[in-house]
């Protein structure tokens, strides 16, 4: 089975910290993706990679960065917390390259509940 | 623009009777579509997906979907709910733009009588 692996469950920071959420996938998988979920909005796309070193905007990318250099790893970014980046982030990955990424499923990790303070 | 609608907040129902979550798609050739979902506190556990041929698929934990392609549809079943069910569920489509992007819809949260 696949694994992806969140650094932490839950996390509390504060107002203007840099902030980094780790992901970790263990099945050589191309693509990765950061989604932060919101209660009655749903899950939205923060960033996204197909490689090493690639990244590219999701829906909602303001305020965050993201670095991949490793395969197995996507990290998420926030360069300076605010209030309203306290959310439930969620990492996935999926295999698939060229002209095969959007028929993969995405699996995701257990989520990092983050609370800005 | 592909969208993924859940008409369905929220779905209460009894332990032992059946279950339909409905999901509406809008996307222009045949769409590779996904069920996921999601326990309480817990990342999204992929169900099933269609991706062509039988339109009714099977999944795990006795879960199955039916892809209607006059409805623009692909609803989730079970026959018989059980209280371990109460989740959140989420429909996706796969993009088109061959990023790997899933558009999801809004969830629907089951919660199961007793």
């Amino acid at each position: 089975d696949v694994k992806v692996t969140q650094s932490s469950r839950y996390l509390v920071k504060r107002t203007g910290e840099k902030v980094f959420l780790e992901c970790v996938q263990d099945m050589d998988h191309e693509n990765m993706f950061w989604y932060r979920q919101d209660p009655g909005l749903g899950l939205r796309l923060i960033y996204f990679s197909y490689d090493v070193k690639m990244k590219e905007k999701g829906d909602i990318p303001e305020g965050y960065s993201v670095s991949r250099e490793k395969k197995e790893r996507f990290s998420l970014i926030l360069e300076s917390a605010s209030t309203n980046q306290t959310s439930m982030y969620l990492c996935a990955s999926s295999g698939g390259g060229q002209g095969a990424r959007f028929r993969q499923p995405q699996h995701f990790g257990d989520g990092t509940r983050l609370s800005i303070l | 623009a592909q969208s993924v609608t859940q008409p369905d907040i929220h779905i209460t129902v009894s332990e032992g009777a059946s279950l339909e979550l409905r999901c509406n798609y809008s996307y222009g050739a045949t769409p590779y579509l996904f069920w996921y979902v999601q326990s309480p506190g817990q990342g999204l556990q992929l169900l099933l997906k269609y991706f062509s041929g039988d339109t009714l698929v099977q999944g795990i934990k006795g879960f199955e979907a039916e892809f209607k392609r006059s409805q623009s549809s692909f609803n989730l079943r079970k026959p018989s709910v059980h209280w371990s069910d109460a989740a959140e569920y989420f429909c996706a489509v796969g993009a088109s733009s061959n990023t790997g992007k899933l558009i999801f819809g809004q969830g629907t949260t089951l919660q199961v009588k007793p």
